[in-house]
């Protein structure tokens, strides 16, 4: 099955900065990737996902970029601002069989320091 | 408002008990999912379920058991046979199947339910 490695685990970067996380995945038909942010005591919600027909995606200050040769996706942030400290979370699915089964990664605990 | 909804939020059970999280959604979803998190270790799948009256096992649901008998509704049962029950448990929903462009496979998940074991 699917197995999600994700890197850091924790990251910490001025405010201002810029900010990088990574994940590989193991299964080659992967296609589907979406990443989740999930504020201290809130529920995961979705902030952006790529599909595997693309390389990259952005939207405002954060972006993602996908390697499907290296079965590798980072998530990049810019002009980090406070509330961006949360843990993300990427994840990976396979859709043959439509059913957005995800399986996630350890999650990333970010902190924006001001 | 449409949303997923769980209860209860915090829940305390002695061992050997079993106990039953609610989750309900309104979105007319028709895929549900629960997941366990645990720090450190991200979100794990329990049961996922795609259409009523059927459901999967997801990386571990040894010691759960789930019910989808209505559409809204996806209820999971912490057995005394799990070893470990004490975590938080998130609920979250989606549609099944990309159909005209109508959906994006996003989880929409609920608030969380904390099971602690006393």
């Amino acid at each position: 099955g699917e197995n999600v490695e994700q890197h850091p685990s924790t990251l910490s970067v001025q405010e201002g900065d810029s900010a990088v996380i990574k994940c590989t995945y193991s299964d080659s038909a992967s296609n589907y990737f979406p990443w989740y942010k999930q504020e201290l005591g809130k529920r995961p919600q979705l902030i952006i996902d790529i599909r595997s027909n693309v390389g990259e995606k952005k939207d405002q200050r954060i972006a993602v970029t996908l390697n499907k040769t290296a079965k590798h996706f980072s998530l990049h942030i810019t002009e980090t601002q406070p509330e961006d400290s949360a843990v993300y979370f990427c994840a990976a699915s396979n859709r043959v069989d439509s059913s957005y089964k995800l399986i996630f990664g350890s999650g990333t605990r970010l902190l924006v320091r001001p | 408002d449409g949303g997923i909804t769980q209860s209860p939020k915090y829940l305390f059970r002695k061992e050997g008990q079993n106990v039953t999280l609610s989750c309900e959604q309104n979105l007319n979803h028709d895929a549900m999912y629960w997941y366990r998190q645990d720090p450190g270790q991200g979100l794990r799948l329990i049961y996922y379920s795609q259409i009523v009256n059927d459901f999967q096992k997801g990386d571990i649901a040894e010691g759960y058991s789930v019910s989808r008998e209505k559409k809204e509704s996806f209820p999971l049962t912490v057995t005394s046979a799990q070893k470990n029950p004490t975590a938080f448990y998130l609920c979250a929903s989606s549609f099944h199947r990309i159909a005209g462009g109508r959906n994006t496979g996003e989880l929409f998940f609920g608030e969380g339910s904390r099971l602690t074991v006393l």
